[in-house]
């Protein structure tokens, strides 16, 4: 099983739709989360972070479910300057680790809102 | 954004060139970062600086040599590289404290291409 996985898609879906992507890991020791997006031939920029309680930022809505091991992003009223690929980073703090931590980015979903 | 800045952008070379990667950042941040991005793959760790000191090697070949004058510029040194090589480099910077890792800012990248 990948440390962290993502469904690749691609996600097409018309504007002013509703979609979600989940991240799954392997890791219980995960703990820190984030989304970044990527737009083609570009560098990564981060989207949210992801806090155990959930969290929102305008459209988008970011939840960690630990039982389960996946964090979740959802995106309303898509628009077309949404279309983009989306990262999870999932961050892990091992005793005896190093103080940065282990990062692991997953391979991204890549979305496509159409007229 | 300015952030964390690269250069050049784009580079074409050889398989015997010598040439190098630069990246600055503007962040006050105490750690810097390699990571290689190959399509379809997910964002390979290669090095890690943390307070100037190289502390990961993610098994990268030695033709790939990093550098870290201070905690604001890395270089990545490349000589007789490989075509499959050619890759999106991107460095980015963090701020680690308490144990814990801020979100990664990743820079614009260099597009090498090996010929």
């Amino acid at each position: 099983r990948k440390e962290v996985e993502q469904d690749p898609g691609p996600f097409n879906v018309p504007e002013g739709a509703t979609v979600a992507f989940n991240c799954t890991y392997s890791n219980s020791a995960s703990q820190s989360f984030f989304w970044y997006r990527q737009d083609c031939r570009k560098e990564p920029k981060l989207l949210m972070s992801v806090y155990s309680s959930g969290n929102e930022d305008g459209r988008f809505t970011a939840q960690l479910n630990r039982a389960s091991q996946y964090i979740s992003l959802l995106i309303r009223d898509s628009k077309l300057s949404d279309s983009a690929t989306y990262l999870c980073v999932v961050i892990q703090y091992d005793a005896g680790g190093t103080s940065y931590g282990k990062l692991t980015f997953g391979q991204g979903t890549i979305l496509t809102v159409h007229p | 954004e300015t952030g964390v800045t690269q250069t050049p952008r784009h580079l074409v070379m050889g398989m015997t060139n010598k040439k190098s990667l630069k990246c600055e950042q503007h962040l006050g941040h105490n750690a810097m970062y390699w990571y290689k991005q190959s399509a379809k793959k997910p964002l390979e760790l290669m090095f890690v600086y943390n307070f100037k000191e190289q502390t990961e090697n993610n098994s990268v070949p030695s033709r790939f040599s990093p550098e870290c004058p201070n905690s604001s510029h890395l270089f990545l040194h490349l000589h007789t590289l490989q075509p499959e090589d050619s890759a999106l480099y991107l460095c980015a910077s963090s701020q680690v404290s308490g144990g814990y890792n801020s979100p990664l800012h990743f820079g614009n990248g260099t597009r090498l291409t090996v010929t």
